[in-house]
């Protein structure tokens, strides 16, 4: 069972920052945060992940709160390639298997 | 990160036959896994296959309908047998690799089943 929430949906002006949410209020204190998203007919795609601090990569920025109980993956310049299905993941520490929820529908609109 | 190839991509079978599904990774991989991906659904865990250990399966799903094979560090292959019309979904296979073992997913295979 997934141990995060997501808003099911999104949208966003192209051009423009999107910010995407996630709630994982059950989080223990060395479980990481992973992120992936999933464009129409592929297979996800790893994005993130981070513990405690912030991260960033060529992709993407995580801003995960101080209690960590939340996280917010930021794409700073969004496209009209980013429209997917961004997942937001918490893995067991044991065993790190990526269980996935529903995820954001993000749309990024002309 | 890791390159995988799945096949087939895609099939179209009949009721009551079975189809393996190959997983092909570019570099030696501990953890493998197999999920499942019904149609406008979320991906669902079926298996974690681990080289030199028998296959471990997640609630519902079973190894006489799923078997996996995982005969070294590079390959896995999944049977759906006995295929019914509930089995159309998308199957894909993912390895953990990467210092926090992220994991990198394969295509898809596309299983429609008349």
């Amino acid at each position: 069972d997934a141990k995060t929430t997501q808003p099911p949906s999104m949208d966003c002006a192209e051009g423009r920052a999107a910010n995407l949410p996630c709630n994982h209020s059950t989080i223990s204190g060395n479980e990481y945060v992973y992120w992936y998203r999933q464009i129409h007919s592929q297979g996800p795609q790893y994005i993130i992940h981070g513990l405690k601090n912030n991260e960033t990569n060529e992709m993407a920025s995580l801003i995960i709160t101080e209690d960590r109980k939340s996280s917010t993956l930021i794409l700073p310049h969004a496209t009209l390639r980013d429209t997917a299905v961004y997942y937001c993941i918490v893995p067991d520490y044991n065993n790190n298997d990526m269980r996935f929820g529903a995820g954001t529908r993000l749309t990024v609109k002309p | 990160s890791a390159v995988i190839s799945q096949k087939p991509s895609r099939d179209i079978c009949q009721r009551g036959t079975s189809l393996t599904i190959q997983c092909q990774v570019d570099s030696q991989v501990t953890m493998m896994f197999w999920y499942r991906q019904q149609p406008g659904q979320s991906l669902t865990l079926i298996a974690t296959a681990n080289q030199g250990s028998e296959a471990t399966y997640e609630s519902g799903f079973v190894i006489d309908k799923f078997p996996i094979s995982r005969p070294n560090l590079t390959f896995s292959t999944l049977t759906v047998s006995n295929l019914s019309p509930e089995d159309s979904s998308i199957y894909l296979c993912s390895v953990g690799k990467g210092t926090y073992n992220e994991q990198f997913f394969g295509p898809g295979t596309r299983l429609t089943v008349l």
